[in-house]
C-alpha cells in the first residue's frame, strides 16, 4: 500500500487530453518535490517530469507535471497510440522516522 | 551519455543473499550531484525504492529493507552494488539501478531519478 494514490487506469482517445492524479499528503507531496515516470511495456521506466514541472532533455511538451497541496497532476495532450504505458508519480516520504523515497501504485493509460 | 548496467545471478535460494552490481559507463560514478540507487519491481506490481548511496559512501535505505540491504560503492570500478539478505519468494522482482538527484533545501527534497539501467529479473526458489 502506497503512501502515494493513484487512479488504477485512465483511458482516452487518440489526440484527446488525459490527466493522472497523484495524491499524497503534507509528508511527502505537500513539502516536497515531485517527479513522475513513464514504464513502456517491458521496459525500465523513464523520467518525464521532475522538480514537479520540468521536463529532461527530449520529453515533448505534450507532457506536462503541475501540483497544488498535496496532490500532483501529469498532464498529456495530443494522445498516441505509443504513449500507451504505466505511469508513476515519485517524492520523498518523511512519515516514517527515517525518510524515504516512494513511488505511486501506478496508472495504466489505454489510448483506445 | 551515460549508461548503466545491472549484473548478476538470475536465480538465488531462499535465505541466501542476493548480490547485484550496477556498472557506470560514460560517466563518473564521482560527480558530485547524484546519488546512485536500487529500486526493484516485483512482477505485475509497482516499483519500490531499495536504498541509495553517494561516491562517498553516504547512505539512505528504504525502512522496510533496512534490516537485509547493504549497498556499497567502488569508485575505482566505478560500480555500486547491492546485497539483500535472507531473501524469501516475496523479493522475486525485476531490479534495476539508477542515477538519483537527490538533494534537500528549504523548499523541500528534490529527487529524481534520471537514468536508469535495463533491469534484471532475480528469481528466489529452491
Amino acid at each position: 500500500q502506497s503512501v502515494l494514490t493513484q487512479p488504477p487506469s485512465v483511458s482516452a482517445a487518440p489526440g484527446q487530453k488525459v490527466t493522472i492524479s497523484c495524491s499524497g499528503s503534507s509528508s511527502n507531496i505537500g513539502n516536497n518535490y515531485v517527479s513522475w515516470y513513464q514504464q513502456l511495456p517491458g521496459t525500465a521506466p523513464k523520467l518525464l517530469i521532475y522538480d514537479n514541472n520540468k521536463r529532461p532533455s527530449g520529453i515533448p511538451d505534450r507532457f506536462s507535471g503541475s501540483k497544488s497541496g498535496t496532490s500532483a497532476t501529469l498532464g498529456i495532450t495530443g494522445l498516441q497510440t505509443g504513449d500507451e504505458a504505466d505511469y508513476y508519480c515519485g517524492t520523498w516520504d518523511s512519515s516514517l522516522s527515517a525518510g524515504r523515497l516512494v513511488f505511486g501504485g501506478g496508472t495504466k493509460l489505454t489510448v483506445l | 551519455q551515460l549508461q548503466l548496467q545491472e549484473s548478476g545471478p538470475g536465480l538465488v535460494k531462499p535465505s541466501e543473499t542476493l548480490s547485484l552490481t550496477c556498472t557506470v559507463s560514460g560517466g563518473s560514478i564521482s560527480s558530485s550531484s547524484y546519488y546512485w540507487g536500487w529500486i526493484r519491481q516485483p512482477p505485475g506490481k509497482g516499483l519500490e525504492w531499495i536504498g541509495s548511496i553517494y561516491y562517498s559512501g553516504s547512505t539512505y535505505y528504504n525502512p522496510s529493507l533496512k534490516s537485509r540491504v547493504t549497498i556499497s560503492v567502488d569508485t575505482s570500478k566505478n560500480q555500486f552494488s547491492l546485497k539483500l539478505s535472507s531473501v524469501t519468494a516475496a523479493d522475486t522482482a525485476v531490479y534495476y539501478c539508477a542515477r538519483i538527484r537527490l538533494r534537500m533545501d528549504s523548499s523541500g527534497w528534490y529527487n529524481a531519478f534520471d537514468i536508469w539501467g535495463q533491469g534484471t529479473m532475480v528469481t528466489v526458489s529452491s
